[in-house]
């Protein structure tokens, strides 16, 4: 089946703009990770959540990104007020779940890749 | 605190030379040690998970070693498409939900 798409693939935005990134699941996965990854970085975790429900979401850098899951599928990470160092390739992966989410195979999407002139 | 290094950042091999990366952890008690690779402009495809010291899990030319401070994922006799980033990555108990990423060796084929 489909694997996890993400859009936009590329988004290029102004200092102080409040952005919207998008991440579709694979169907029936019921965990889903938002991840952030900055050049020669490794992967930063975000939030985590399970069915709508965000048991964890203590990688959070500030108070100016959210994430909202609805439907138990789509999720939406919105960053308010972009600064030029949220620059970086925002990466989402789900998993079925089932026992011990961190435990299964983390699928991951594409990416977008945010660019903060 | 949780942390993971790679080594070395990069690797540049002949095709069909066979070598080594390395992957160094801290972790208050292991749940999962992972390896992913990562082709350019792509998100990680996951490879192997470890649980516990003394495992190993082999696919094509990729095997993947854990002891208590360190994974290895040895390739043999690569070849050009084997060129990516690879990434390890820890969870521990201490940090409950958090998966820990150490930041790749990129790894490079010559034909």
């Amino acid at each position: 089946g489909a694997g996890v798409s993400q859009s936009p693939s590329n988004k290029v935005t102004e200092k102080g703009k409040d952005v919207e990134l998008r991440c579709d699941p694979i169907s029936g996965h019921t965990a889903l990770y938002w991840y952030r990854q900055s050049l020669g970085q490794g992967l930063e975790f975000l939030i985590y959540f399970q069915g709508n429900s965000a048991p964890d979401k203590s990688g959070l850098p500030s108070d100016r990104f959210s994430a909202e899951r609805t439907g138990g599928s789509v999720s939406t990470l919105t960053i308010q007020r972009t600064q030029q160092e949220d620059s970086a390739v925002y990466l989402c992966a789900s998993s079925l779940g089932e026992g011990g989410a961190y435990q299964e195979t983390q699928y991951f999407g594409p990416g977008t890749r945010l660019l903060v002139l | 605190e949780d942390q993971v290094t790679q080594s070395p950042e990069a690797l540049r091999l002949q095709e069909g030379e066979s070598s080594s990366l390395n992957c160094s952890y801290t972790v208050s008690g292991l749940r999962g040690l992972f390896w992913y690779r990562q082709d350019p402009g792509k998100g990680p495809e996951f490879l192997f998970t470890l649980y516990s010291a003394g495992e190993e899990k082999e696919k094509e030319r990729l095997k993947a070693t854990l002891t208590k401070k360190e994974s290895f994922l040895h390739i043999t006799a690569p070849k050009p498409e084997d060129s990516a980033t690879y990434l390890c990555a820890v969870q521990g108990y201490s940090s409950a939900s958090k998966i820990i990423f150490g930041s790749g060796t990129r790894l490079s084929i010559r034909p």
